[in-house]
């Protein structure tokens, strides 16, 4: 099972900032958060991903709070291109280690709005 | 375009029959994960190869098997196939297990 909990659905006017929540109360030390989006039916997009400190990138800013059991994914001014399903996954950094797949949950439908 | 190519895009078949889905990963990932997506389930994983070696495996039929090749490319066979089996399937790719990974456009599956 998904390890994080994120709202079903949001909405947002297109040219704000879009800020998705995710909560992962039980993640532990050596778990990355890991943001992705599936736009429609294509293959998962990379956005950014986060140990301790935030994150920034071309696509998009992640707060981890100190306590690090929630995040926060910001698209600073969102476009009906980021009209998708995102995901918040905890991964565990486990180096040449035997297990590095995904588990998934349902994500958080965003729906940018003219 | 993460560079991650997946054939092909759409293929259609019918039950009982056999099909193959090609992957090849980034140019120097090492890892090949294989994931399903259906409308009831959502994105599962199957199983991941990692230089040529099986190293994980998830919620894979034993109807399904997968290999990598020496050239790192992989591919997924699907045997004895249902109607349940209908669904997207995602080739993604990282440099190293645990690393970042990139996902392929998918290829979408529907059995008749």
């Amino acid at each position: 099972d998904a390890k994080t909990t994120q709202p079903p659905s949001m909405d947002c006017a297109e040219g704000r900032a879009a800020n998705l929540p995710c909560n992962h109360s039980t993640i532990s030390g050596n778990e990355y958060v890991y943001w992705y989006r599936q736009i429609h039916s294509q293959g998962p997009q990379y956005i950014i991903h986060g140990l301790k400190n935030n994150e920034t990138n071309e696509m998009a800013s992640l707060i981890i709070t100190e306590d690090r059991k929630s995040s926060t994914l910001i698209l600073p001014h969102a476009t009906l291109r980021d009209t998708a399903v995102y995901y918040c996954i905890v991964s565990p950094m486990n180096y040449g280690g035997s297990q590095g797949n995904l588990i998934f949950g349902k994500g958080t439908k965003l729906s940018v709005k003219p | 375009d993460s560079g991650v190519t997946q054939t092909p895009k759409h293929l259609i078949t019918a039950t009982g029959q056999r099909v193959t889905l090609r992957c090849s990963p980034r140019s120097g990932d090492l890892s090949v994960y294989w994931y399903q997506q259906s409308l009831d389930q959502g994105l599962q994983f199957l199983i991941q190869y990692y230089n040529g070696e099986e190293r994980a495996k998830g919620n894979i039929l034993e109807r399904f098997s997968a290999q990598q090749f020496p050239d790192l490319h992989s591919e997924l066979n699907l045997s004895s196939l249902e109607l349940g089996d209908s669904a997207l399937y995602f080739c993604a790719s990282s440099v190293e297990t645990s690393e970042t990974q990139y996902f392929g456009p998918g290829t979408r599956l529907l059995v008749l």
